[in-house]
């Protein structure tokens, strides 16, 4: 089946620094991939929409500035948490879907846990 | 605006019994909806997709229905085992994908 692997599945870094989270579809072609932010006993938060080769669509709220997103080929996205805050930690999930056929399910990364100390 | 709920928010049953979490959502223009579960600290699994055109899917001891006029669907988890535990969120696709707030399910052993 279909496998999204997300990178890393931990990571805690000081105030001030930029994190870089990758995600990758392993088998199959994702024209679009997702970001989600999950806080403790919250549902999943749509952050973004990343789109291959083109610039990413932004939920209202995510500064775009901060939450770095490039697609750069169809297997692989990653998001850049810009000079973290302890505030921006949490639970960050990719998810893609296989740009054919159409209407196909979405396929989900193990998460990463983001602790900004 | 599209919005998604789960009922119950919590849910404990003895094992062996069977279950019913219930999703609703308030646009029936969707083009699919997803069943998914998460164990704590971890990424999502996929247990059922539902295009719009279907009625349910069943894969194992799940079955899960989709009545898209009403704006509801169930996901059935037969006999229930410890192993079930976890939280089971849907997800709708229209232009975008939503999660509802999941529904936290432990099974007694």
């Amino acid at each position: 089946g279909a496998v999204v692997s997300q990178h890393p599945s931990r990571v805690i870094c000081k105030s001030g620094t930029s994190v870089k989270i990758e995600c990758r579809s392993l088998d199959f072609q994702a024209t679009t991939m997702f970001w989600y932010r999950q806080f403790p006993k919250k549902s999943l938060m749509l952050m973004a929409t990343s789109n291959e080769g083109s610039k990413a669509t932004y939920e209202q709220g995510v500064e775009k500035d901060k939450f770095l997103i490039n697609h750069a080929s169809l297997t692989l996205s990653t998001l850049t948490v810009t000079s973290a805050h302890p505030e921006d930690s949490s639970f960050y999930i990719c998810s893609a879907r296989d740009s054919t056929p159409t209407n196909s399910p979405l396929h989900f990364g193990n998460g990463t846990r983001l602790t900004v100390t | 605006k599209q919005e998604v709920t789960q009922i119950p928010a919590a849910l404990s049953v003895p094992e062996g019994e069977n279950l019913v979490l219930n999703c609703s959502f308030t646009d029936s223009a969707i083009y699919n909806l997803q069943w998914f579960r998460q164990d704590p600290g971890k990424g999502l699994t996929s247990l059922l997709l539902i295009q719009s055109s279907q009625r349910e899917q069943t894969s194992g001891r799940l079955n899960a229905s989709l009545d898209k006029s009403s704006g509801r669907s169930t996901l059935y988890i037969a006999a229930s085992q410890p192993g079930d535990s976890a939280t089971y969120l849907c997800a709708v696709r229209d232009d975008k994908i939503i999660f509802g707030k999941g529904t936290r399910l432990h099974i007694l052993p």
